[in-house]
C-alpha cells in the first residue's frame, strides 16, 4: 500500500525566510513523486516533480525538492520566501504498477503561510 | 489551449437527491481522474478512466457512485441518494496518458453541499 505523510499542517514563516516543507512516504514499489500547490481560491497545480535521474528537481519560482530513497521522503524547500508563496501544499506519489497506476495518492496538505 | 473544465462550480442538494457533476478534460488526453476533496484533508482518488472504460474504480466508496466516459472525452460523475457525508470538492484531472509518470491537470472542482 501506499501512504503520503506531511508532518505539518501548518507552517508560518516571515517573507524572505527560508522555509522546508516535510514529507515522506510509503511504497512497496518504485514511485513517482509531486508536489503540487493551491493557491486560494485556485485549482491545483503541479510545482515540480521527480521521475528518475537527479534527485533534486526545482521548480520555475525558487522551490527545490530532494528525493531520498534512503528515508523515503520528498522534502520541499525554498531559501528565501514571499508573501505570494501563501498557499496549501500537497505531497503526492504515482507509479506505474499496480496500485500505484496513474493514480496520485496525496498528503493532507501543509497550509504555508507568509507574513511581511 | 483551454483546460480542465467542471461544471457546476458549487451544487447544494437535499439529502437523498441524486447528483451528476461533470468534467471536460483537456482535448487529446486519454487518461482522466475523478478525486474528492473534503475539507481539510488532501484528494482522495476515486476513479481513473483509460478511453472509454474504467481501469480502476477501487476509491469509489460505495454503489452510490458511479462515473462513466461514454466517448473518451466528457465524464460524469453520478451520485445517487446523496448522504450529508458526501459534501466535499470533487475534483477532475486529465493527462496524455495513463502512466504514472504523465502529469495530472487538474480542474477547478465542483464544491457539493448536501443539506
Amino acid at each position: 500500500a501506499q501512504s503520503v505523510t506531511q508532518l505539518d499542517s501548518q507552517v508560518p514563516v516571515f517573507e524572505e525566510a527560508p522555509v522546508e516543507l516535510r514529507c515522506n512516504y510509503s511504497s512497496s514499489v518504485s514511485v513517482y513523486l509531486f508536489w503540487y500547490v493551491q493557491y486560494p481560491n485556485q485549482g491545483l497545480q503541479l510545482l515540480l516533480k521527480y521521475l528518475s535521474g537527479s534527485t533534486l528537481v526545482e521548480s520555475i519560482n525558487g522551490f527545490e525538492a530532494e528525493f531520498n530513497k534512503s528515508q523515503t521522503s520528498f522534502h520541499l524547500r525554498k531559501p528565501s520566501v514571499h508573501i505570494s508563496d501563501t498557499a496549501e501544499y500537497f505531497c503526492a506519489v504515482s507509479g506505474d504498477r499496480g496500485s500505484t497506476l496513474g493514480r496520485l495518492y496525496f498528503g493532507r496538505g501543509t497550509q504555508l503561510t507568509v507574513w511581511p | 489551449g483551454a483546460g480542465v473544465s467542471q461544471t457546476p462550480s458549487n451544487k447544494v442538494t437535499e439529502k437523498g437527491k441524486y447528483v451528476e457533476l461533470r468534467c471536460d478534460p483537456i482535448s487529446g488526453h486519454t487518461a482522466l481522474y475523478w478525486y474528492r476533496q473534503s475539507l481539510g484533508q488532501g484528494p482522495e482518488f476515486l476513479i481513473y478512466f483509460q478511453g472509454t472504460g474504467a481501469a480502476d474504480d477501487s476509491g469509489l466508496p460505495n454503489d452510490r457512485f458511479f462515473a462513466v466516459r461514454p466517448e473518451g472525452s466528457v465524464s460524469t460523475l453520478k451520485i445517487q441518494r446523496t448522504e450529508r457525508g458526501d459534501s466535499a470538492v470533487y475534483l477532475c484531472a486529465s493527462s496524455l496518458s495513463g502512466g504514472g509518470r504523465y502529469e495530472q491537470y487538474f480542474g477547478p472542482g465542483t464544491r457539493l453541499t448536501v443539506t
